[in-house]
């Protein structure tokens, strides 16, 4: 069955970096688009970023665009989130999510991870 | 980016009712919107994408309808494992966005 595991959340302090890892199971990797979702504690769902299944286009939320990065090893069954220049304000628990299509993304995810908790404070 | 408002934000219901939940989007996305459910603690789950579609697996109680900009989702019969979080995201164009969520809870 469909599986997917987010890792590397932690505590951080204001400024600096950190790159979250997904592994995906079940499905073939390679076809399907991958996103980013993030809630901060107590909060709603927020869209952060996606990437299309063979790593040609990358589309991100206004917060995460210059800060953020997604990508991809397919090789891996990997998607990444390298966050830089982190902010109280990305504290949040973030969730990667398996696209609801093969190919080009459909914009709706299907199957999520249970989340990693990512706490940005000094 | 699209502002997608949900209502109410709180709704009381009793085992049995027939609930609507609503989503309106700031512009039109025609059919192109989902709608999930999350539990404290657990990962949201997807119900109904493209509006109206039934995701594999998901009980035939949930029902979504509607285009443009404005939505609705229907349990025609709420169960105990159906008070949650429920939350509308649009997927017409980027950033997605999802609404702010409407929650069920126990009368």
């Amino acid at each position: 069955q469909v599986q997917v595991m987010e890792s590397g959340g932690g505590v951080v302090r204001p400024g600096r970096s950190l790159r979250l890892s997904c592994v995906a199971s079940g499905f073939t990797f390679s076809t399907y688009g991958m996103h980013w979702v993030r809630q901060a504690p107590g909060k709603g769902l927020e869209w952060v970023a996606v990437i299309w299944y063979d790593g040609t286009n990358e589309f991100y939320a206004g917060s995460a665009k210059g800060r953020f990065t997604i990508s991809r090893d397919n090789s891996k069954n990997t998607v990444y989130l390298q966050m830089n220049n982190l902010r109280a304000e990305d504290t949040a628990v973030y969730y990667c999510g398996r696209d609801g299509a093969p190919r080009d993304s459909s914009g709706y995810v299907e199957y999520w991870g249970q989340g990693t908790l990512v706490t940005v404070s000094s | 980016d699209i502002q997608m408002t949900q209502s109410p934000s709180t709704l009381s219901a009793s085992v049995g009712d027939r609930v609507t939940l609503t989503c309106r989007a700031s512009q039109n996305v025609n059919r192109w919107l989902a709608w999930y459910q999350q539990k404290p603690g657990t990962a949201p789950k997807l119900l109904i994408y493209t509006s109206s579609n039934l995701e594999s697996g998901v009980p035939s109680r949930f029902s979504g309808s509607g285009s443009g900009t404005e939505f609705t989702l229907t349990i025609s019969s709420l169960q105990p494992d159906d008070f949650a979080t429920y939350y509308c995201q649009q997927y017409i164009v980027y950033p997605w966005t999802f609404g702010q969520g409407t929650k069920v809870e126990i009368k």
